[in-house]
């Protein structure tokens, strides 16, 4: 099993300029979720999704957008990306919510 | 990732010695909790969790204790080695309440040889 992985590992925009985060698993799992992670800040939920065609806000969902046509992929689109969502996003996944999750390398996205 | 741990509370401990890493929680209808490990430049991985009808759970040198009475739980490291320097995660969910999964802000374990 590949777990799970995101592309790009690097990104640069500009004020404006949208973008979609992909993420993807190969374990079958129901649950999916994205993180973004500031210095001092910890992790922050942005949105999850608790299985196909399922999704829902988490902590900080502005600006950010998601969906779940299938089990395998999880995209975070950005519509109009901001120098306040320079950030380090991660994406995780787990059987179902109260099971460990598994996260992916992350996603570095600088918005200049 | 690069940054990850700039103004977190770190604990500093020798090599060999015992590691105490608290988090503190603040909703009572919190059922579930985690501990998560991220090394430099990498995603979160996971420790050991426990459940609220426990108070105790032991993994492979590491022991998480759950004190639901003050909502704090505490992540203990036996023989701390060089590699478990990295920023320590504790993570909360309530089934009752909803799906997310909460994160604290972190600990950076630093070893000190």
């Amino acid at each position: 099993n590949a777990g799970v992985t995101q592309t790009p590992k690097f990104q640069v925009l500009k004020t404006g300029q949208s973008m979609t985060l992909q993420c993807a698993q190969d374990m079958n799992h129901e649950y999916m979720s994205w993180y973004r992670q500031d210095p001092g800040m910890g992790l922050r939920l942005i949105h999850y999704s608790v299985g196909a065609g399922i999704t829902d806000q988490g902590e900080v969902p502005n600006g950010y957008n998601v969906s779940r046509s299938t089990t395998e992929d999880f995209p975070l689109r950005l519509l109009s990306a901001a120098p306040s969502q320079t950030s380090v996003y991660f994406c995780a996944s787990s059987y179902r919510p109260g099971l460990e999750q598994y996260f992916g390398p992350g996603t570095r996205l600088t918005v200049t | 990732g690069e940054n990850v741990g700039l103004h977190l509370p770190t604990l500093s401990v020798q090599e060999g010695d015992n590691s105490i890493i608290n988090c503190a929680y603040s909703n009572s209808a919190s059922d579930y909790f985690i501990w998560y490990k991220q090394e430099s430049g990498k995603g979160p991985q996971f420790i050991i969790d426990i459940r609220s009808n426990m108070d105790k759970r032991q993994g492979q040198r590491v022991t998480v204790l759950l004190n639901k009475t003050v909502k704090h739980l505490s992540l203990q490291i036996a023989a701390t080695q060089p590699g478990d320097s990295a920023v320590y995660f504790c993570a909360e969910n309530s089934e009752a309440r909803d799906d997310k999964i909460i994160f604290g802000k972190g600990t950076r374990l630093h070893i000190l040889p």
